[in-house]
C-alpha cells in the first residue's frame, strides 16, 4: 500500500527542547517537502528536497533542519531556536520536477 | 513575491447543487496548479493538477480550468454531496520543483 507515513500524529515538546519529525515514503519519489500549516495561513513551505544528500530552505528554515540520507525518508527537526513551533506540519512528496504532490497525514506539534 | 487568493472562504450550500470555488494568483510565471482537499484535523488529498500549458482538467464531478494570463482558475464541483464538505486549497507551483505557494482555502459544507 504506497503513501506517505508521518509519524507520530500528536507530539508534545517543552521549551527550550528540540524534536524530530519523521516522514517516510514508499512511493519511490525523489523529491520530498515539509510545509507548516497555522490556523488561518495558507500552507508555508519549510524545506525541500529533490535528490539524496541534497536539500534547499524554504520560505520559513529559520530554527528547522532536516536531512535527506535516503531516498524514502526526509525527518524534520524542530529546534529550539524556532520561536513559534506550535502548528500542524505536513510532509509532501514528488516524482521530481513540475509533478503532482501528494501529502502525509500530518503531525501536530504542540509546545507545552 | 507570489500571492494566492481563494474566494470565497466559507461556501454553505444544499445537497445537489452546482458549485464554483475561486482561486487567483499574481505572477503568471507558474508550472502548475494543484487544486487539494482537506478533511479537518487531516493531510492534503490531491484532487486536479493542471500543467500551465493545458486549460482545464476533469476528474469525475471535478473540472478545473486554468487562465494563466488572467492569474485565475476555478473549481467546478457538480451536483455537490455532503460528502464533498471539506476545505478546498489552490496552490501554485513557482520553481518547477513542485514547491508550492497555497492560498488559504474555502470551507465548504454540504447540506443534505
Amino acid at each position: 500500500d504506497g503513501g506517505i507515513t508521518q509519524s507520530p500524529k500528536y507530539l508534545f515538546r517543552k521549551e527550550g527542547q528540540n524534536v524530530t519529525l519523521s516522514c517516510e515514503q514508499n512511493l519511490n519519489h525523489d523529491a520530498m517537502y515539509w510545509y507548516r500549516q497555522d490556523p488561518g495561513q495558507g500552507l508555508r513551505l519549510i524545506y525541500y528536497s529533490q535528490i539524496v544528500n541534497d536539500f534547499q530552505k524554504g520560505d520559513i528554515a529559520e530554527g528547522y533542519s532536516v536531512s535527506r540520507e535516503k531516498k524514502e525518508s526526509f525527518p524534520l527537526t524542530v529546534t529550539s531556536a524556532q520561536k513559534n513551533p506550535t502548528a500542524f506540519y505536513l510532509c509532501a512528496s514528488s516524482i521530481g520536477g513540475t509533478t503532482e504532490a501528494f501529502f502525509g497525514q500530518g503531525t501536530r506539534l504542540t509546545v507545552v | 513575491k507570489q500571492e494566492v487568493t481563494q474566494i470565497p472562504a466559507a461556501l454553505s450550500v444544499p445537497e445537489g447543487e452546482n458549485l464554483v470555488l475561486n482561486c487567483s494568483f499574481t505572477d503568471s510565471a507558474i508550472y502548475n496548479l494543484q487544486w487539494f482537499r482537506q478533511d479537518p484535523g487531516k493531510g492534503l488529498t490531491s484532487l486536479l493538477l493542471i500543467q500551465s500549458s493545458q486549460r482545464e482538467q476533469t476528474s469525475g464531478r471535478l473540472n478545473a480550468s486554468l487562465d494563466k494570463s488572467s492569474g485565475r482558475s476555478t473549481l467546478y464541483i457538480a451536483a455537490s454531496q455532503p460528502g464533498d464538505s471539506a476545505t478546498y486549497l489552490c496552490a501554485v507551483d513557482r520553481s518547477g520543483y513542485s514547491t508550492l505557494t497555497f492560498g488559504k482555502g474555502t470551507m465548504l459544507l454540504v447540506s443534505p
